[in-house]
């Protein structure tokens, strides 16, 4: 089945460690997202790519990194430099343009203590 | 940035019409209304989208208001799976970037 796929759901980490977010989409989708959800609120863009080996800075990128080695995947890292890292990530891939609609993954819940 | 602006909240009775409200007074020329929806833990999924004239899909309605300035989001008969989070979203002129941005959305309740 095509879509998009995050793993882990769930995941726990001490606070000081860097963290890695999967996110990998079948689509055949030359841009991919990444946002972060905080309760209650609505989502907010970290990180964008729309085509291999470029990406560009979201609304709060500050403590966060990424990379677009494949077309396929497109991999968050939460470093111990982001203050409030607790929250859903969501990941999401879109058609390039302005107007396709955006396909989002699952998921991944972070809790860091 | 154009900005919308919905109710926080609205509740619905099963099998019941529902109207999804949604303010857009600074929307430019070029910028489509996108609707998404998030279920309770999951992931947005698109619902329609649309840029002048009214549009119908297996999901909903969006009506959209003749100066533009407001759309409405019709789900015809409301389900209990309805129940979910509505975010109406401009898409701008200028945005070649493909971004969302999200407001608050409006949380809808089905009473069955």
């Amino acid at each position: 089945d095509g879509g998009i796929t995050q793993s882990p759901k769930y995941l726990f980490r001490k606070e000081g460690q860097n963290v890695t977010l999967s996110c990998e989409q079948n689509l055949n989708h030359d841009a991919m997202y990444w946002y972060r959800q905080d309760p209650g609120q609505g989502l907010r863009l970290i990180y964008y790519s729309q085509i291999v080996n470029d990406f560009q800075k979201g609304d709060i990128a500050e403590g966060y990194s990424v990379s677009r080695e494949k077309k396929e995947s497109f991999p968050l890292t939460v470093t111990s430099a982001q203050k409030n890292p607790t929250a859903f990530y969501l990941c999401a891939s879109s058609l390039a343009g302005r107007i396709n609609e955006q396909y989002f993954g699952p998921g991944t819940r972070l809790t860091v203590t | 940035d154009a900005k919308t602006t919905q109710p926080n909240s609205m509740e619905s009775n099963e099998e019941e019409p529902v109207h999804l409200p949604c303010n857009h007074s600074t929307i430019s020329g070029t910028d489509y209304i996108h609707w998404y929806r998030q279920l309770p833990s999951q992931g947005p999924e698109y619902v329609i989208h649309g840029l002048t004239s009214n549009v119908n899909n297996r999901m909903a309605s969006l009506a959209i208001a003749e100066d533009r300035k407001s759309s409405t989001l019709i789900l015809h008969r409301a389900t209990l799976r309805d129940a979910a989070v509505y975010y109406c979203i401009l898409r701008e002129g200028d945005n070649a970037g493909n971004m969302l941005t999200f407001g608050g959305g409006t949380r809808l309740m089905v009473k069955p």
